[in-house]
């Protein structure tokens, strides 16, 4: 069975600053991986995903993953926070390509000015 | 053009009545999704249709019946409606690129 874990139900962070979201994942076979986020009464919408090529991922509006596959991780990072990147991120992971996703519980990031 | 729309955005009805949500996508994915959202932000898969056939059905009372009459459309009906079914509902499709394509989400507020 698969699971998804994201520490820190609530992350806040100062404008301009480090943004590091944790997820971490269990998976029987080889996962795909995916970050989503959420802004405020929106659908989810694709940040990023892990399909076993390279390791680094870059996604949309400055935003990047690392997997770990020792370490069952795969956080999201961004350089330098934005308010407009204040959201709900959830984390994903599915093994069947295009179903059976699993969802993290979420992480919500505050921007502070 | 919305990839994935749901009707309608907001819902507001009294327990025990029975209401529906429809969904459509138009970009031309076989397998489409209703997801819940409650009011943690916690997202549950509820069912999952590939090609019209139901594929993944998790334990949801049989109160909530999807329907798809073709693989664009996915609805979901539910009846008598009880007080914790109050949530959003999400409707998704993906393809063979894996990813997701969410709807905006229909909020359904039980009173």
């Amino acid at each position: 069975a698969q699971s998804v874990t994201q520490l820190g139900s609530h992350v806040s962070v100062s404008e301009g600053a480090l943004v590091l979201l944790r997820c971490n994942y269990s998976s029987s076979v080889p996962p795909y991986l995916f970050w989503y986020v959420q802004y405020p009464n929106q659908g989810l919408q694709l940040l990023l995903k892990y399909t076993s090529a390279a390791t680094l991922v870059k996604g949309i509006n400055g935003f990047e993953a690392e997997f770990k596959k020792s370490e069952t991780s795969f956080h999201l990072t961004k350089p330098s926070a934005h308010m407009s990147d204040a959201a709900e991120y959830f984390c994903a992971v599915t093994h069947n390509y295009g179903q059976n996703f699993v969802f993290g519980p979420g992480t919500r990031l505050s921007v502070l000015p | 053009d919305t990839a994935v729309s749901q009707t309608p955005k907001y819902l507001v009805t009294q327990m025990g009545n029975d209401k529906s949500i429809k969904c459509e996508q138009n970009l031309g994915h076989d397998t489409m999704y209703w997801y819940k959202q409650d009011s943690k932000k916690f997202l549950k898969i509820m069912f999952s249709y590939n090609n019209k056939e139901l594929i993944i059905n998790e334990t949801v009372p049989n109160r909530f019946s999807p329907k798809s009459p073709d693989k664009a459309h996915l609805n979901l009906h539910i009846n008598s409606l009880e007080l914790g079914d109050s949530a959003v509902y999400f409707c998704a499709s993906s393809q063979d690129t894996g990813e997701l394509f969410f709807g905006e989400g229909s909020r359904l507020t039980v009173l």
